[in-house]
């Protein structure tokens, strides 16, 4: 079982379309988690930390349920520029100090 | 304030040759990581580096070696190489390695290996 697993993808929808993407984890113990983003052929860009009392920043929300081990990243009023990949990440300062990736959830907005 | 920069962008290697790979961290921060991605696929983690010591290492086998220098800037070096090596790598520089300083990447290094 992958660590940090995200749902496959790839996400297609219009303009202003409300999209939600979830991802688990494995590791009880894992202390702080993040939602990265990654255009085509670039490098991956922190989107926002992901709190236990979830937190929201502009159209983006993130959610947190450490008794589930689940991560969601809601959009709303999907933009054109909001097409990349959202990568969930997860830190377990225990492990060494890296950052666990999941394999990532592609997502076109279509005009 | 400069980015981390990455050193160079594409390479082709024969398998079986040996690589450097270089990063340079943004200004201020003292810790460096580096990552590889295959296509389709999230970074894996590969080492991390604080004041030029490891200081974490994923599941990728001693071939793999890395420095950091005094400045904090750091190589990635891969031995004997793979096909399965072909993928980016990432280098992230961050001021430290404790998980709450967000991690800045670097444009990635693009190595095929034929």
């Amino acid at each position: 079982r992958k660590e940090v697993e995200q749902d496959p993808g790839p996400f297609n929808v219009p303009e202003g379309a409300t999209v939600a993407f979830n991802c688990t984890y494995s590791n009880s113990a894992s202390q702080s988690f993040f939602w990265y983003r990654q255009d085509c052929r670039k490098e991956p860009k922190l989107l926002m930390s992901v709190y236990s009392s979830g937190n929201e920043d502009g159209r983006f929300t993130a959610q947190l349920n450490r008794a589930s081990q689940y991560i969601s990243l809601l959009i709303r009023d999907s933009k054109l520029s909001d097409s990349a990949t959202y990568l969930c990440v997860v830190f377990n300062y225990n492990q060494g100090g890296k950052l666990i990736f999941g394999q990532g959830t592609e997502l076109s907005v279509k005009p | 304030e400069t980015g981390v920069t990455q050193s160079p962008t594409h390479l082709i290697k024969t398998r079986g040759q040996q690589v450097t790979l270089r990063c340079s961290s943004q200004s201020g921060h003292n810790t460096v990581s580096w990552y590889q991605q295959a296509l389709g696929q999230g970074p894996q983690f590969i080492f991390q580096y604080y004041r030029e010591e490891e200081n974490g290492r994923g599941n990728f086998p001693p071939r793999f070696s890395g420095l950091q220098f005094p400045n904090y800037s750091s190589e990635l070096n891969v031995n004997a190489l793979e096909l399965d090596d072909s993928a980016l790598y990432l280098c992230a520089s961050s001021f430290s390695g404790t998980g709450d300083s967000p991690l800045h990447f670097g444009n990635g290094t693009r190595l095929t290996v034929t």
